[in-house]
C-alpha cells in the first residue's frame, strides 16, 4: 500500500513552546492531506484538512491560530502546535488519500502518529 | 452529516471464536465503508472495506457484509487469535469525501 510517514514520533516539550510535526507522502502525491488527533481509548477525531497550495479547512472548535497547518507541497503537510499547553498532549495522525493500483479507488492511508506529551 | 455508531466497546472472546463488530450510519449516500485495525500506540491499518455496490466481502478469516437498506455493516472475524487484539475502528463516507468513524470496539482475545 501507500506509504506515509510522520517526523517526530514522539516529542516531549515544555508549556509555551511550539511544535512542529511533519506528515510525508513517501510514493504518492497527495493534494490532500488530514490531521487527526486522538486521545487515549478514543476514537479519531479530525482537526483539518490540509489542502496543498491553499488554506487548510478546520472543523469546528479547532482553533486555527493554536493548529496551524501548511501544505507546502504535493509530498508535505505540516502542523504546528503553538504555544503548547498540557492539554494539547495527544496522539496527532496525519492521513492521505491514494490509488493503489490499475483500476483501484483511493483508500486512505495513515502516518504512524507523533506522540506530544506537554509538560 | 454522517453519524456512526459502532458496537460493542469492549468484546472479549476465546481464542477461536468467531467476533463480530457492528456499525451503523445515517447517510444513505455514503458508499465507501472500510475498517480499521489499531494497535496500541500505533496507526489504524486498512484491513478491509466494502462499497455499495456489493453486500459482503471475505478476506480470509475476515468478512465484511454491509446491508444498505438498513444502513448498517459488520465485521466478521473468525477462528480469533491473540494478535486479532486490537481497536477496530469502522467508518462511513461518500467514496474520497472524509470519513466519519466509528468510536472503536476494543477486542481481547485471550489465548
Amino acid at each position: 500500500g501507500a506509504v506515509v510517514s510522520q517526523h517526530p514520533s514522539r516529542v516531549i516539550c515544555k508549556s509555551g513552546t511550539s511544535v512542529k510535526i511533519e506528515c510525508r507522502s513517501l510514493d504518492f502525491q497527495a493534494t490532500t492531506m488530514f490531521w487527526y488527533r486522538q486521545f487515549p481509548k478514543q476514537s479519531l477525531m479530525l482537526m483539518a484538512t490540509s489542502n496543498e497550495g491553499s488554506k487548510a479547512t478546520y472543523e469546528q472548535g479547532v482553533e486555527k491560530d493554536k493548529f496551524l497547518i501548511n501544505h507546502a507541497s504535493l509530498t508535505l503537510s505540516t502542523l504546528t502546535v503553538t504555544s503548547a499547553h498540557p492539554e494539547d498532549s495527544s496522539f496527532y495522525i496525519c492521513s492521505a488519500y491514494a490509488v493503489q493500483g490499475l483500476g483501484a479507488q483511493e483508500t486512505q492511508y495513515f502516518g504512524p502518529g507523533t506522540r506530544l506529551l506537554v509538560l | 452529516g454522517e453519524n456512526v455508531e459502532q458496537h460493542p466497546s469492549t468484546l472479549s472472546v476465546q481464542e477461536g471464536d468467531s467476533a463480530v463488530i457492528k456499525c451503523t450510519y445515517s447517510d444513505s449516500a455514503s458508499n465507501y465503508f472500510p475498517w480499521y485495525k489499531q494497535e496500541l500506540g500505533k496507526r489504524p491499518q486498512l484491513i478491509i472495506d466494502i462499497r455499495s455496490n456489493v453486500g459482503e466481502k471475505k478476506d480470509q478469516r475476515i468478512a465484511v457484509t454491509l446491508n444498505k437498506t438498513a444502513k448498517h455493516f459488520s465485521l466478521h472475524i473468525t477462528e480469533t487469535q491473540p494478535e486479532d487484539s486490537a481497536v477496530y475502528f469502522c467508518a462511513a463516507s461518500r467514496g474520497s469525501y472524509i470519513p466519519t468513524f466509528g468510536r472503536g470496539t476494543s477486542l481481547i482475545v485471550h489465548p
